[in-house]
C-alpha cells in the first residue's frame, strides 16, 4: 500500500496568513492526488484533484502542487473559514490512502 | 440540491453484522462510482471500498476483504455496504460519497456511526 505522510499535523495560523501543507507518497504516485477540507463533525469536501485541478466552487485562494512524491497545498490568505483539517488522497493504486491529516488551527 | 443519507449505523457486539444503506438524491446516481469512506473517532479518514457505475467491479481495503459487500441499486438510487464478522476496530463514523470517476469523492452524506462494542 501507498503510504501518504502529511506535515505539520498541526498549524496554527493567523487570518490573512499565506499557509502551506506538506504531503508526501512512500512512492511515485505522478499527479494522482487529491486534498479534501473537512471541519469538526461534518463530511471531507473535494478542494483539488489530480495535484493541481481546483474542483468547481472551491475559492482561487487554494492551489495545489507537486508530482512524483512530493505535494502541496497552498492556501494564499487564510480566511476564517479555513480553520479545518486538511487531507491528502492518493488514487496511483489501490487501496486509495489518505494522509494523516493537518489541522489549522488559529493562532 | 445533492444528498446522500445514510442510515443503519449503531451499536453492535464483535462478530455480528450490518447493512449501511445511502439514499441518494439531485443527481444521476446511476452515473456515478460510489464509495464508503470511514472514520474512527478523533482519526483520520479511511477509504473502504467502491463500487462501479454499473456495480460491475469493486474494490476494498484488505482489512475489510472477505467481511464487507459493497452493492448498489441503480433503480432504488441506493448504495449498501453489507458487514459481517464487525471487529472493535471497525468502529468509526461511515460515510457515503459518489464521484464521476473511481478516484474522488465530490459528494459525501453526513454519515452514520458504526460502534462495535461488547
Amino acid at each position: 500500500d501507498i503510504q501518504m505522510t502529511q506535515s505539520p499535523s498541526t498549524l496554527s495560523a493567523s487570518v490573512g496568513d499565506r499557509v502551506t501543507i506538506s504531503c508526501r507518497a512512500s512512492q511515485s504516485i505522478s499527479s494522482w492526488l487529491a486534498w479534501y477540507q473537512q471541519k469538526p463533525g461534518k463530511a471531507p469536501k473535494l478542494l483539488i484533484y489530480q495535484s493541481s485541478s481546483l474542483e468547481s466552487g472551491v475559492p482561487s485562494r487554494f492551489s495545489g502542487s507537486g508530482s512524483g512524491t512530493e505535494f502541496t497545498l497552498t492556501i494564499s490568505s487564510l480566511q476564517p473559514d479555513d480553520f479545518a483539517t486538511y487531507y491528502c488522497q492518493q488514487y496511483n493504486n489501490y487501496p486509495l490512502t489518505f494522509g494523516g491529516g493537518t489541522k489549522v488551527e488559529i493562532k | 440540491e445533492v444528498q446522500l443519507v445514510e442510515s443503519g449505523g449503531g451499536l453492535v457486539q464483535p462478530g455480528e453484522s450490518l447493512r449501511l444503506s445511502c439514499a441518494a438524491s439531485g443527481f444521476t446516481f446511476s452515473t456515478y462510482w460510489m464509495t464508503w469512506v470511514r472514520q474512527a473517532p478523533g482519526k483520520g479518514l479511511e477509504w473502504v471500498a467502491n463500487i462501479k457505475q454499473d456495480g460491475g467491479e469493486t474494490y476494498y481495503v484488505d482489512s475489510v476483504k472477505g467481511r464487507f459487500t459493497i452493492s448498489r441499486d441503480n433503480a432504488k438510487n441506493s448504495l449498501y455496504v453489507q458487514m459481517n464478522s464487525l471487529r472493535a476496530e471497525d468502529t468509526a463514523v461511515y460515510y457515503c460519497a459518489g464521484g464521476q470517476s473511481a478516484w474522488t469523492s465530490v459528494y459525501w452524506g453526513q454519515g452514520t456511526l458504526v460502534t462495535v462494542s461488547s
